[in-house]
Formats: structure tokens, C-alpha cells, sequence
């Protein structure tokens, strides 16, 4: 079945890094993906998505790029602030079928001043 | 704010009980979906339902139940509570099926259940 592996967290940076974190998917056909963000007592907020092969999903500073080759779609940022301390979520929906989203584990990052 | 509520937001019971949990999905949106949230096995997908009618089920277990109102509300009814059922329950929702917004899910803030 549809599934997702995300980089074991918890990943721990100082303000300003720069940030990676590693999602690949196994999917038949052509799913889109999706990260969400999860804030500490809230929701999942969409944070970006991608639907076919080589887009670019952006959002506050966030990039993936949707990569068919190697199944991945792996969340990067520049320079990472404090306000950026959540659990993030790489997750897909199948084109053909249930149209749920499968999530992965989740990886939570905090960031230090 | 989201704009899907659900309620309660806390809900402590005891094992062996049932309860009730309401979700009301953001205006415009004819789908909703149930997840469930726990430490040791993630999110995982329960059900969804589009306009009223189930669409698809997931790792619901048979002791839980949802439906979908005509004025699009949700409620998952939770039975025969054990210790391993205390974990946050999300409601999400979306426009519908097919069309650009279809696959584009709002969640709610959630409703964290513990049973003792």
C-alpha cells in the first residue's frame, strides 16, 4: 500500500541554519504530496504541496521539490527562525482511489536562539 | 482559526464507556475526514465521508462509528473504551472529490480523549 518514511526526529538546530528534512514515498501511479506543520495544542496547517513530477511547493521561506525519480520530496529551508519549532508531516494522497492522506511519522524540530 | 470546530476539546472518561465527538466542517466543504493521533502509531487515517455518504475507511476499528449529517456535521462515536483509545482525534475537511481543492485537507484544532 501507499506509505511514507520521514527522517527520525527530533531534530535540534540553532536559529539560522539551515534545514532538511527527508521524506520519500511509495505510491503506485502519480500521488501529490503535501507537507503540513503542526504547532505545539494546534492542528495540522498545510504548510506546502506539489501535484505532479519537478513542482516546486514554497510557503514562509519552506521549498520541496517533487522528485518521481527517486520517490522523495524532502523539505528544506535557508534559515530557520525560533517560530519554526513544530512537528512537521510529509504525507500524499493517491490519484486513483481513497482520496486519504497517508502520513508519515512526523519529525519535530526545535530550533534555539 | 481553521474553520472546522470540533468538540469537546479534553475528554477524560473511563474504560468500558462510550462518547461522542462532534466536528463541523469549514463552509463550503462537503468532505470530512476522521484521523486519529497517538504516540506510537502516528496519524492514521479512520473514515471520511462526502455529502452524507461514507467514501472510504480506514484502520477504524469496529467498536468506533461515524456519520455524516445533512447539515454536514460529524460525529465519531467511540464505544467500549480501553486504555489504548486515549489519543487526539482530528477532523479534517475539504471541498470535495476531484477538482484542484479536492486533495487540500483543513484541520481542526482536535479533541484529545483519555481514558483511565
Amino acid at each position: 500500500g501507499d506509505s511514507v518514511t520521514q527522517m527520525e526526529g527530533p531534530v535540534t538546530l540553532s536559529e539560522e541554519a539551515f534545514l532538511t528534512i527527508n521524506c520519500t514515498y511509495t505510491a503506485t501511479g502519480y500521488p501529490s504530496l503535501f507537507w503540513y506543520v503542526q504547532y505545539p495544542g494546534e492542528g495540522l496547517q498545510l504548510l506546502l504541496k506539489a501535484t505532479k513530477a519537478d513542482d516546486k511547493g514554497s510557503n514562509k521561506g519552506f521549498e520541496a521539490t517533487y522528485r518521481k525519480e527517486t520517490t522523495s520530496f524532502h523539505l528544506e529551508k535557508g534559515s530557520v527562525q525560533v517560530s519554526d519549532s513544530a512537528v512537521y508531516f510529509c504525507a500524499l494522497i493517491a490519484v486513483q482511489g481513497a482520496q486519504k492522506l497517508v502520513f508519515g511519522q512526523g519529525t519535530r524540530l526545535t530550533i534555539n536562539p | 482559526d481553521s474553520g472546522v470546530t470540533q468538540t469537546p476539546k479534553h475528554l477524560i472518561t473511563a474504560t468500558g464507556q462510550r462518547v461522542t465527538l462532534r466536528c463541523s466542517p469549514r463552509s463550503g466543504d462537503l468532505s470530512v475526514y476522521w484521523y486519529q493521533q497517538s504516540l506510537d502509531q502516528g496519524l492514521q487515517f479512520l473514515i471520511q465521508y462526502y455529502n452524507g455518504e461514507e467514501r472510504a475507511k480506514g484502520n477504524i476499528l469496529e467498536r468506533f462509528s461515524a456519520q455524516q449529517f445533512p447539515d454536514l456535521h460529524s460525529e465519531l462515536n467511540l464505544s467500549s473504551l480501553e486504555l489504548g483509545d486515549s489519543a487526539l482525534y482530528f477532523c479534517a475537511s475539504s471541498v470535495g472529490v476531484g477538482g484542484p481543492g479536492a486533495n487540500v485537507l483543513t484541520f481542526g484544532a482536535g479533541s484529545r480523549l483519555t481514558v483511565l
